[in-house]
């Protein structure tokens, strides 16, 4: 099956710092790119949906300004969390979708990164 | 408003069936996923129906009636690795998943 990249898998920040999370597609090109958080016992959330060349749309209630989010090629999308603060201590996860697997507009996941803000 | 049900959590004993229902209102349907995820980790792809019956994959196989909002998750033959939270998915009319809070599954031995 498709393979999902993400770097890094944990990261711990001050109170204050950028973080960048990297979400790589291995062995396909995905034009759709898909960021979440999922606090603990909690279901995912979609933070924004990440397309190739354009910019990213974002859920409602997550600030564009604090998460920045660049879809630079057709194998790449980045997740900068501005000026973290201890609230965005979470679960990062991004997914892709495979535009060959037929229909099924499956999305295939990245490992996750794990921040934790000081 | 689009909301999905699932059981919170299940137990089930080792080398057993268990069965994880899910239940959905949502504006439009273009399929539903099973995802399991293991603590810590992000979750992975089993299975995708978008049509009524019953989909068949080695020990795991997924159910959907469209017409009654409902899917399952049937586990047969129960291996502790199983132990995990299954999450139930629903792509709308938009092209949006909209997910479940998901099943914490617990394998005794």
């Amino acid at each position: 099956g498709a393979v999902v990249s993400q770097h890094p898998s944990r990261v711990i920040c001050k109170s204050g710092t950028s973080v960048k999370i990297e979400c790589r597609s291995l062995d396909f090109q995905a034009t759709t790119m898909f960021w979440y958080r999922q606090f603990p016992k909690q279901s995912l959330m979609l933070m924004a949906t990440s397309n190739e060349g354009s910019k990213a749309t974002y859920e409602q209630g997550v600030e564009k300004d604090k998460f920045l989010i660049n879809h630079a090629s057709l194998t790449l999308s980045t997740l900068t969390v501005t000026s973290a603060h201890p609230e965005d201590s979470s679960f990062y996860i991004c997914s892709a979708r495979d535009p060959l697997a037929g229909d099924t507009d499956t999305q295939y996941f990245g490992p996750g990164t794990r921040l934790t803000v000081l | 408003g689009q909301n999905i049900d699932q059981p919170t959590e299940m137990t089930a004993t080792e080398g057993a069936i268990v069965q994880i229902n899910c239940t959905y209102q949502t504006s439009g349907f273009n399929g539903l996923f099973w995802y399991q995820q293991h603590a810590g980790e992000a979750p992975t792809f089993l299975s995708y129906n978008v049509l009524d019956g019953l989909e068949e994959k080695g020990r795991f196989s997924s159910f959907l009636s469209r017409s009654k909002g409902y899917s399952y998750l049937l586990l047969k033959e129960l291996q502790m690795k199983d132990s995990a939270s299954y999450l139930c998915a629903v792509l709308d009319s938009n092209y949006q998943l909209i997910w479940g809070a998901g099943t914490k599954l617990i394998i005794k031995p």
